[in-house]
């Protein structure tokens, strides 16, 4: 069955550095999506992305981020100057798009800022 | 925007139990709503979801329920299991018509079913 897939699974950076999260949507999927979940808390929408620009970004998502899609298979996040509080896990997660709109997540990456 | 509310926030019940997890929405024109499972250290899994025009959907031991009304829908597991422990979140959202969907998600209910 086809999945989401994120890599790295965990990332430890200091706090200023720039860090980017891969995902690879399921291949057939048009309409992609990053969410964020600080530990113990809700899963929180950050941007989505279709055709190649952002269609919506949530209040999270700030200068400091941005989106990529830079082949035809990977689907990036990154983060420009980390700050402590970004530590949090980050799920990509991809839909086909139209009346398919079921979302499917990947494991996430644990980002950790020190 | 939208807001999601959800109880209880853990629920704790024996092997063989039921278990209901109920939601809230605001925003009248939300029309999709999926529920969620979430295992330690992993990703969330969708196990079911309702779209507005369906009262009730049922997969096995799982249901959820809606009424657009009183904007609630509520996740029913049925003679529940050990491996059944987990995080549940349920989310709202509306489909625009460039087809994307914005996931608004409630706070999460740690289950946790005892043998």
């Amino acid at each position: 069955e086809p999945e989401v897939t994120q890599t790295p699974s965990h990332q430890v950076t200091q706090m200023g550095q720039e860090v980017i999260l891969r995902c690879v949507p399921i291949s057939n999927h048009l309409y992609f999506y990053w969410y964020r979940q600080i530990l113990g808390q809700k899963v929180e929408f950050l941007v989505s992305f279709y055709n190649n620009e952002i269609s919506e970004k949530s209040e999270i998502f700030d200068d400091q981020f941005s989106v990529e899609r830079p082949d035809g298979s990977n689907f990036t996040l990154k983060i420009r100057s980390t700050k402590l509080e970004d530590s949090a896990m980050y799920f990509c997660a991809s839909s086909l798009g139209g009346l398919e709109e079921t979302q499917y997540f990947g494991p996430g990456t644990r980002l950790l800022v020190l | 925007g939208e807001n999601v509310e959800q109880h209880p926030s853990t629920l704790s019940v024996q092997e063989g139990d039921s278990a209901v997890i109920k939601c809230t929405y605001s925003d009248s024109a939300s029309n999709y709503f999926p529920w969620y499972k979430q295992e330690l250290g992993k990703g969330p899994q969708l196990i079911i979801d309702i779209r507005s025009n369906v009262g009730e959907k049922k997969d096995q031991r799982i249901a959820v329920t809606l009424n657009k009304t009183a904007k609630h829908f509520s996740l029913h597991i049925t003679e529940t299991q050990p491996e059944d422990s987990a995080v549940y979140f349920c989310a709202a959202s509306s489909l625009l018509n460039t087809g994307f969907q914005k996931l608004v998600f409630g706070t999460g209910t740690r289950l946790l079913v005892s043998p």
